[in-house]
């Protein structure tokens, strides 16, 4: 059974500093991986799609890798602001479409 | 990115009453639509997956005959919630992709509170 880990669970850095945040997954036989943001009380915004046959994705400040052999993928926000405080969430995606999704990192970027 | 609207995005209903939330993509064609379960603080928790024209299929665990789910169009899935109970009040959120090897992308989520 697949299992979605997400390091660490709560994070506080000052403005202008990079963002590191893990994802982890225990059955390496995924089809996609997809990272969200999740402000509070909302729905998602997806940040980046990845699928397996690529090992990383970039769009603007965001840059994601995939290891699949390791079972990890680690997104990093460049030059963090405040208005990059959120819950981040990754998504493992079978090859049915369906999404596992981790617990979420909370991040809060202080002026 | 694509657009899924989800309405209402809040409603309060009393027990034992039916609500129904609704899940569009606005600007694609969605074959497959999700919905999601998320309690505070915790993570989203897949209820069901429903593609347009057939039967949605339930995650273990979740009870179909009060989670009605149709997706009649595609750009329209409906969740009933049946007889609903406090224990149901919940943050509900619909999700919908093109194709397997394509974004999912998500609503504004509903929250529900049942008194």
């Amino acid at each position: 059974k697949q299992e979605v880990t997400q390091i660490p669970a709560a994070l506080s850095v000052p403005e202008g500093e990079n963002l590191v945040l893990n994802c982890s997954f225990t059955d390496s036989a995924i089809y996609n991986l997809q990272w969200f943001r999740q402000d509070p009380g909302k729905g998602l915004t997806s940040l980046l799609l990845i699928q397996s046959s690529q090992r990383e994705q970039t769009s603007g400040r965001l840059n994601a890798s995939l290891d699949k052999s390791s079972g990890r993928s680690t997104l990093y926000i460049a030059a963090s602001q405040p208005g990059d405080s959120a819950t981040y969430l990754c998504a493992v995606i079978d090859s049915w479409g369906k999404l596992q999704f981790g617990a979420g990192t909370q991040v809060v970027v202080t002026p | 990115g694509a657009v899924v609207s989800q309405h209402p995005s809040w409603v309060i209903c009393k027990s034992g009453t039916s609500v129904k939330i609704e899940c569009r993509s606005l600007d694609f064609q969605a074959t497959t639509m999700f919905w999601y379960r998320q309690f505070p603080k915790q993570s989203l928790m897949l209820m069901a997956t429903s593609n347009e024209g057939s039967k949605a299929t339930y995650e273990q665990g979740v009870e179909k005959d009060k989670f009605l789910i149709n997706h009649a169009s595609l750009t329209l899935s409906t969740l009933t919630v049946t007889s609903a109970h406090p224990e149901d009040s919940s943050f509900y959120i619909c999700s919908a992709r093109l194709a397997v090897n394509t974004e999912a992308f998500f609503g504004q989520g509903t929250r529900l509170t049942v008194v």
